[in-house]
Order: C-alpha cells, then structure tokens, then sequence
C-alpha cells in the first residue's frame, strides 16, 4: 500500500514553542520521493521541502527542520521557536519512484497563540 | 513570472450541468495534475499528465474527466456534477526529470472552489 499518515489533526502552541510534524508513511518502493507542503490561511499551496529515500541526512532551513528515519518511515518536521506567521495546515506527501502518483496525508492544522 | 493559472477561482452550480476548470502553466512542464482538498480528507489526486495525450487516474477519478491537447493546458470536466463534488479543487504542474535531482515538487495554482448545489 501507499499511503500517508499525519496523525495529528490540529496543533496549537504559544509564540516561541517549538513544534513537531508528525509524519508517517508506507510504501513498496525502495526509492520513493517525500516532501512537505504549507497551506496558510490565503489557501496556496507551498512547496517546503523534498527528501530522497537514499538521503537520510536530515536537513535544516532557518527555523524549520525535518528528520528522515527509513527505519521508522517516518520524515518529521520541526518549527524552532514559532511565529503566528507559522500558522497553517501542513501537508506530507510521498511519491513512489514507480509510476507517477503522489500520496498526501490528512494535514495538521498548526495555531501559534500570540 | 512562473505560474500555474486557474479558471475560474469560485463556481456554484447545480446538479448535471456541465463543467470544465481550465488549468494553464507557463513553465513547459511534462507533468500536470489534478487534486481535490476535503476537510479531514486532505489532498486526493483525480488524474494526472506525464505529457500529451497521456494521462492517467488517480485514488478518485470517478466523476471526472481530462484533457491534455496541448503540452500547456489540463483541463478538468465534470460531466454531470453532484454534490458530493463539491469541493476545491488545485491544478499542478512539475517537471519530470530535473538536472543534478533536484526536484522541486509540485507547483500549484490558487485553488477553485466548486460547489454543486
């Protein structure tokens, strides 16, 4: 199967909180392609990141920082110190090396409290 | 400036009337698709491009159909909508192969909110 799991529906956190994205994901593929999406409240969709399945180093931009674990499939993202500017609905997707297809997770609704 | 475009953003409209949301990129890329967003549900790909004259379904495509004529265009058609099609609905483009693997993902036009009353 192929498939997404974002199993945090909505997250709230005060300014300044640091937060984790929980992200989980099946596949038969050996290679496939992860990424992160933000959608904030104007409602466009925002590319974040993309991570290859043969490249564990885990990455870091600014305040934002994702773990890759192959070994728990998981690809976690971390906001340092959040902004209310932070505030959106967060989307993982995952795209299987074979065929073209792309696999979104529910999202997570992130509220950073001023 | 790089885009992909959507027509239109907002449409109400009632049970089997005919429907296309037209989708445009400017960025020549190979690959073009469609989704659509619920609540609870996340993003669910309809079909998808990997150039002309090639496409192919997605987890949801009953309802739907595409078109890919042209290397630039995607149109979605909604033959006989209901109401369990109402929804928004986001058009993407990306380019299949990338030099050195960097591959960006997807690009994303604004959205088109669709409402089958």
């Amino acid at each position: 199967a192929q498939k997404v799991t974002q199993a945090q529906t909505e997250i709230s956190v005060v300014e300044k909180e640091d937060v984790t994205l929980d992200c989980v994901y099946e596949t038969r593929d050996t290679t496939y392609y992860l990424f992160w999406y933000k959608q904030p409240p104007s409602g466009e969709l925002v590319f974040l990141i993309r991570r290859n399945s043969f490249d564990e180093q885990n990455e870091i931009s600014g305040r934002y920082s994702w773990n890759f674990q192959k070994s728990t499939s998981s690809f976690n993202f971390t906001i340092t110190a959040s902004q209310v500017v932070d505030s959106a609905v967060y989307f993982c997707a995952l795209r299987p090396n074979t065929g073209n297809q792309f696999y979104f997770g529910t999202g997570t609704s992130l509220t950073v409290i001023p | 400036e790089a885009q992909v475009t959507q027509n239109p953003r907002y449409l109400i409209t009632v049970t089997g009337k005919k429907l296309t949301v037209t989708c445009s990129q400017n960025m020549n890329h190979e690959y073009m698709s469609w989704y659509r967003q619920d609540p609870g549900l996340g993003l669910r790909q309809i079909y998808y491009s990997m150039n002309v004259e090639v496409t192919d379904k997605g987890d949801v495509p009953e309802g739907y159909k595409v078109s890919r004529k042209e290397k630039r265009n995607f149109p979605l058609i909604l033959e006989s909508p209901s109401p369990n099609q109402t929804s928004l609905y986001f058009c993407a483009s990306r380019l299949m192969r990338v030099a050195g693997g960097r591959e960006r993902g997807q690009y994303f036009g604004p959205g088109t909110r669709l409402t089958v009353l």
